[in-house]
């Protein structure tokens, strides 16, 4: 099973509001990411976590809230976000040695 | 640091004919990946298909084919017998063995197959 799954696939919120986007696998990989897409555009890493711990955060603003309760899960809580912040949130896995990475559908957010 | 190039930002192509997508990076490290992805309008990205750097054989997976020049660092797709289904943006991508490392993409090329 090389699936990764995430929910919502779409999303629409008021910059006001506090959401979450979820992301979850189970082939064993215990690296996860979280990217941010825009339009005809290559995806922009946000966030790593290697053995559930966070490993890297791309200078993100604090808006962006990451979570990895355990090894197959993902969580990105989103608040009080700005209009540019509209894009297509990606998740990918991978064996944290190294190799390819798994992407989700990912979830189109609007932000209004 | 490293980088990958895609120069072409769109390609045309004939249903059943082939086409190739190039792609250059640079890097001073020895073992690394190179991967193809690709995203349908709208949809999800997958992998179409990976080369080890220590591999000299190029990867070849049903229709897709590359081309692996290390000493040159070129890693172009080729795709015979091209679908309407192969409609897509093509993402080239780099990443070093190791823990941590990151995958960095090139910019992209938006391939469109025509009936």
């Amino acid at each position: 099973d090389t699936e990764v799954t995430q929910t919502p696939k779409h999303l629409v919120m008021g910059m006001t509001n506090k959401k979450s986007l979820k992301c979850e696998q189970h082939m064993g990989h215990r690296a996860m990411y979280w990217y941010k897409q825009k339009a005809k555009k290559p995806p922009e890493l946000m966030f790593v976590y290697s053995y559930e711990k966070l490993s890297i955060n791309e200078s993100v603003p604090s808006r962006f809230s990451p979570e990895c309760p355990n090894s197959s899960l993902l969580n990105l809580h989103l608040h009080a976000l700005q209009p540019e912040d509209s894009a297509l949130y990606l998740c990918a896995s991978s064996y944290v040695s190294g190799g390819e990475q798994y992407f989700g559908p990912g979830t189109r957010l609007t932000v209004t | 640091a490293q980088t990958v190039t895609q120069s072409q930002p769109e390609m045309s192509v004939q249903e059943a004919e082939t086409v190739t997508l190039s792609c250059t990076y640079d890097t001073s490290e020895n073992n690394y990946y190179l991967f193809w992805y690709k995203q349908p309008p709208s949809r999800q990205m997958i992998l179409v298909i990976r080369q080890e750097a220590y591999k000299q054989q190029n990867a070849t997976e049903n229709r897709f084919s590359v081309n692996f020049q290390k000493a040159a660092k070129s890693f172009s797709l080729k795709i015979s017998d091209s679908q309407l289904g192969d409609t897509a943006m093509y993402f080239c991508a780099f990443r070093l063995t190791g823990a941590n490392s990151k995958l960095t993409f090139g910019k992209g090329i938006t391939l469109s197959v025509r009936p």
